[in-house]
């Protein structure tokens, strides 16, 4: 079975710009989250889907947001971006809602300018 | 809110030796997950303890949960170069959103 898979793998943007992040989940997997990682931070939950619906979100501002199609894809977005948004955004699937165990996808480095 | 406390940071080891990390939480968990990141790599899932007292074995790797539910372990037996990484414990909060602790990276000298 494929695992997670996360598009761009890399990406560079300026201050302003906005970006927007896809993850396809595993398949079956109704489930997907999204993480930033940073050095500083560790990881930090942005927020989970569940059957096209957002079940839960993070402490991030408004800029962050997301949302899943039928097929459990999913896709995050950022506006306006900051130089703090710099950061490894992970996404993970599972195949029912938190707390089931999560399969990570490989991740999108963003660099903000 | 709830908080998943994690020790040591870093913990740097001779091949053979013994490693643990220790998880700790401010409020009962429902469940604990373990994830391991290697160097450059992406938390990849190893365990996941339900049962107060639980404890559960894979190959060289222990890990324990606490009666109380409130903290866990993991214990490495004789390290290898292999077990390199960051290795990090989850827990869900009450809203049910997985909180990570911040990790423990583990170095392993050959």
């Amino acid at each position: 079975k494929a695992g997670v898979t996360q598009t761009p793998r890399y990406l560079i943007k300026t201050r302003g710009q906005q970006v927007t992040l896809s993850c396809s989940p595993i398949s079956g997997h109704r489930s997907v989250s999204w993480y930033q990682q940073t050095p500083g931070q560790g990881l930090q939950f942005l927020f989970e889907y569940f059957s096209e619906t957002q079940r839960n979100k993070g402490n991030f501002p408004g800029r962050f947001s997301g949302r899943q199609f039928s097929n459990s894809r999913s896709e995050m977005n950022v506006s306006t971006l900051e130089l703090g948004d710099s950061a490894l955004y992970l996404c993970a699937s599972s195949w029912d809602a938190t707390p089931f165990p999560q399969y990570f996808g490989p991740g999108t480095r963003l660099l903000v300018l | 809110g709830q908080q998943v406390m994690q020790i040591p940071q870093y913990q740097h080891v001779q091949e053979g030796e013994d490693f643990t990390t220790y998880c700790n939480s401010s409020t009962t968990l429902s469940n604990i997950q373990w994830y391991k990141q290697r160097p450059g790599g992406h938390p990849v899932f190893l365990i996941q303890l339900v049962k107060s007292g639980e404890v559960k074995k894979q190959k060289r790797l222990t890990f324990q949960f606490g009666e109380a539910k409130k903290n866990s372990s993991l214990h490495i037996t004789a390290t290898q170069t292999t077990d390199v990484g960051t290795y990090f414990c989850a827990g869900p909060n009450n809203n049910n959103d997985m909180r990570f602790g911040a990790g423990t990276r583990l170095t392993v000298k050959p």
